[in-house]
Order: C-alpha cells, then sequence, then structure tokens
C-alpha cells in the first residue's frame, strides 16, 4: 500500500522556470492538501481540495496553482518560480473533513536559484 | 483567526525520562480537534495522538499522552520513558468543527533524546 505519493522528491529549479509537483494518494480520500515547510515556521496551507474538481486557497497561495482533475491526484504547480519558494512541500490526504488523520508523503525539497 | 503557538523551538531529554512538549491554541470554537505529528530525520510525518475537545478523558496511546485544558486552550504532550526513535520534530495540529477543511499548525518543537 503505497499511500501518498509526491514526485519528484528533489528539484532545483533557475528563477523563472516552472514545474509541477504530482501527489497522488491510492487510499480514495476526499481531502487533500499541499503545505510548505519552512524552519521556523511549521506547515503553512498553500491550496487545498475537498473532492474531485475543487480546489480552495490556504494560507499561502500566491505564486502557486493546483488542480484536481482525478480523485486520486492533486497537483501543485509554479509558473514562475522564484527563490521565496525555495521550500519542502508536503501533500497530505485525508478520509474525513475533520476527524480523519492527515496522511503525508515524504515531502519534496525544491530549491530556486 | 485559529492560531496554534508552540513556545519551545528545541528540547532535550535523557533516555527513559519524561519530557513534557507544550502547546496552546485560540478558537472561538467549542467543537475542535487536536492533534500532535511526528516528523523524524526521515521528514515522514506520522501522527501520534488525537484529542477530540468535547471528550473530557485526555487522549493516551502508549508511552504518549496529553495534558488538555480546554478552558485554558492548552495541548501538551507527555512522552514518557523516551527512547533514542523518539528524535523528531514534533507538531501540534488544530482543526475546528464548524467544516472549514482546514489544519493549523504549530511552528514544532524539536527534541532531542540523549542516550
Amino acid at each position: 500500500n503505497a499511500g501518498v505519493t509526491q514526485t519528484p522528491k528533489f528539484r532545483v529549479l533557475k528563477t523563472g522556470q516552472s514545474m509541477t509537483l504530482l501527489c497522488a494518494q491510492d487510499m480514495n480520500h476526499e481531502y487533500m492538501y499541499w503545505y510548505r515547510q519552512d524552519p521556523g515556521m511549521g506547515l503553512r496551507l498553500i491550496h487545498y481540495s475537498v473532492g474531485e474538481g475543487t480546489t480552495a486557497k490556504g494560507e499561502v497561495p500566491d505564486g502557486y496553482n493546483v488542480s484536481r482533475l482525478k480523485k486520486q491526484n492533486f497537483l501543485l504547480g509554479l509558473e514562475s518560480a522564484a527563490p521565496s519558494q525555495t521550500s519542502v512541500y508536503f501533500c497530505a490526504s485525508s478520509r474525513l473533513a475533520v476527524t480523519g488523520e492527515l496522511f503525508f508523503g515524504e515531502g519534496s525539497r525544491l530549491t530556486v536559484l | 483567526a485559529q492560531t496554534v503557538t508552540q513556545s519551545q523551538p528545541e528540547m532535550s531529554v535523557q533516555e527513559a525520562e519524561t519530557v513534557t512538549l507544550s502547546c496552546t491554541y485560540d478558537t472561538s470554537e467549542n467543537n475542535y480537534y487536536l492533534f500532535w505529528y511526528k516528523q523524524p530525520p526521515s521528514r515522514q510525518m506520522i501522527l501520534v495522538i488525537r484529542q477530540e475537545a468535547y471528550k473530557q478523558q485526555n487522549a493516551t496511546e502508549n508511552r504518549f499522552s496529553v495534558n488538555f485544558q480546554k478552558a485554558a486552550k492548552s495541548f501538551s504532550l507527555k512522552i514518557s520513558d523516551s527512547q533514542l526513535g523518539d528524535t523528531a520534530m514534533y507538531f501540534c495540529a488544530f482543526i475546528g468543527g464548524s467544516g472549514t477543511y482546514k489544519y493549523i499548525f504549530g511552528t514544532g518543537t524539536r527534541l532531542k533524546v540523549l542516550a
């Protein structure tokens, strides 16, 4: 059982380049989330989805876009990467909106030069 | 807005000793859920323990227990008989019961267990 899988796990970009992070879950979860983790700031919510075809903004959505065309996949896009987007990105999913445990991927370390 | 505060950036404890990690939160909701997540050096986040606000009894999972003080909006994690494998970053998290779907995390406490 793979759980939550993120690809790629590491990526180095130049300022202005674009890229997409893919999150896939095989648990049939409705809710999916993208967080970024920065030293001293914990996890901050970028975007989330409450079901296939839906997306919503979190705390720090600027500079990112997301799509949830299939229930099992949640894509995070950076259209024009900036050094401030250097971070570790985590995808998470949950079966239930509130009481459910969040299942996390292993994280994707992105460096923007 | 809901907030979660972890005031201890780093802590250390001797192996086999007990340590308590602090977490406070702010919310106007009466029904909500609180969590402690562990992030070891491997980066994989895993759930340690969960507390439902409407339950007065403190949650316990083996060596991990919480002290939930609803009136004080405090949710501390106690680790008994600390083991080297407990070395990790610990995050406190909150989600309201009103269907906001957003989990709010604290800034984390880095715990080091010393041999």
